[in-house]
């Protein structure tokens, strides 16, 4: 089956301790996004990749990072810089279209999500 | 600033009833997608527009883009609790940012619930 994976779907955190958040898809997509979602705010962007070896900050980048060295992994990572990580992270995946400084329809899937606590 | 503005904020329908939810941007769009959400789960996607005038169906969801461009509409033909969940519209974020290819911005959502 085709799709997008993401663990844990719970995860805990202590204050101060960097987590790994982990998606992975098998849907040959060039581009990963992952989204944060909070109560009441809808879902913003944290990074983007449309290409291996490449990524791009979103809306709200600070307090967190990415790699991608594979096609099918996107790992996001939450640091203790971030100071409200508590939210449900969504990570997607598109096929991507190669055409860059142009605006452009490129449909999103997602994947299940993994909902962050911090204690 | 919210590019994307989606009404209702939440929306309580009798079973059988038919709903409107609807979703409008600042700027003209050159995509809008639609999107379903049970809690706590991913995004399923439903629905992309792109020109205007475009209407598209999916079993008993209807999904309209204006001639402008810049509204959305999102109609539900006698709702059954399968349909409970949240609706989210998103648009190309290059759209607001400059240009690009880098993501969607979304709505704020739309809580449906489906009364017995």
């Amino acid at each position: 089956d085709g799709g997008i994976t993401q663990s844990p779907k719970y995860l805990f955190r202590k204050e101060g301790q960097n987590v790994t958040l982990s998606c992975e898809q098998n849907l040959n997509h060039d581009a990963m996004y992952w989204y944060r979602q909070d109560p009441g705010q809808g879902l913003r962007l944290i990074y983007y990749s449309q290409i291996v070896n490449d990524f791009q900050k979103g809306d709200i980048a600070e307090g967190y990072s990415v790699s991608r060295e594979k096609k099918e992994s996107f790992p996001l990572t939450v640091t203790s810089a971030q100071k409200n990580p508590t939210a449900f992270y969504l990570c997607a995946s598109s096929r991507g279209t190669g055409v860059f400084g142009a605006v452009i329809t490129d449909t999103q899937y997602f994947g299940p999500g993994t909902r962050l606590t911090v204690l | 600033s919210q590019e994307l503005e989606q009404s209702p904020q939440s929306l309580i329908v009798q079973e059988g009833k038919n709903l409107t939810i609807n979703c409008t941007s600042s700027k003209t769009l050159y995509g809008l997608y639609w999107y379903k959400q049970k809690y706590g789960e991913g995004l399923i996607f439903l629905m992309m527009l792109q020109k205007g005038g475009e209407e598209k169906s999916h079993e008993k969801i209807t999904a309209k883009l204006d001639e402008k461009k810049q509204q959305s509409s999102l109609h539900i033909t006698a709702s059954q609790p399968s349909h409970a969940g949240i609706y989210l519209c998103g648009a190309d974020r290059g759209l607001y940012s400059g240009g690009g290819a880098d993501g969607l911005t979304f709505g704020k959502g739309t809580h449906l619930i489906i009364q017995p």
